[in-house]
């Protein structure tokens, strides 16, 4: 059992550059949710999904786009990046049980 | 609006003392009150959580006690270690289906030997 697994683990973008954060858990969870990390804020939700092919926008949702074509993926993707979304990216996933399992984090930075 | 206010933002306990992290949420629907630990590099990890119905939950060296007439919470360690050192944030959440769980801004803990 991998969890929930995060590729890249680092990645640094230009300004204007696309890309996509993949997440993959191998719990059949239904919930999965992509959290970023910035010093002195915690964790903010920005997408999340109840199950295949449903997404909600979460607290902090501009900027990026989601999909959940299947149960276990649920990639994050970053249209145009801006400095502003120079951060940690955390993915989780969850069973209606509450407890939200994290990945190990994705550190992307945007020059 | 941050709905869970946690604090302090640093603390430092010597080897074998008692860390406390306090916690305040506003939101009277929340139900569920985790808390998560994180060591640098990696993702956050539940530690031990609550629901309101109890006014304390121990698990080994780590207890939360809760007030909910204050809308408090806090997380006590005792005996604290040097393996304790990582960064703790509360969170809060509601009490159906997917709820988003809002969490604190986070502790950095520092245990001296």
């Amino acid at each position: 059992n991998a969890g929930v697994t995060q590729t890249p683990k680092f990645q640094v973008l230009k300004t204007g550059q696309s890309m996509t954060l993949q997440c993959a858990q191998d719990m059949n969870h239904e919930y999965m949710s992509w959290y970023r990390q910035d010093p002195g804020m915690g964790l903010r939700l920005i997408h999340y999904s109840v199950g295949a092919g449903i997404t909600d926008q979460g607290e902090v949702p501009n900027g990026y786009n989601v999909s959940r074509s299947t149960t276990e993926d649920f990639p994050l993707r970053l249209l145009s990046a801006a400095p502003s979304q120079t951060s940690v990216y955390f993915c989780a996933s969850s069973s209606a049980a509450d407890t939200q399992y994290f990945g190990p984090g994705t550190r992307l930075t945007v020059l | 609006q941050q709905q869970v206010k946690q604090s302090p933002q640093s603390l430092i306990v010597q080897k074998g003392g008692i860390s406390i992290i306090n916690c305040a949420y506003e939101n009277t629907a929340f139900d569920y009150f985790p808390w998560y630990q994180q060591f640098p590099g990696k993702g956050p990890a539940l530690l031990i959580a609550i629901r309101p119905d109890v006014s304390e939950k121990k698990e080994g060296r780590f207890t939360i006690s809760f007030n909910k007439s204050a809308k408090q919470f806090s997380l006590h360690i005792m005996d604290s270690q040097p393996g304790d050192s990582a960064t703790y944030f509360c969170a809060a959440k509601g009490n159906t289906g997917f709820q988003k769980l809002v969490f604190g801004t986070g502790t950095r803990l520092l245990v001296s030997p």
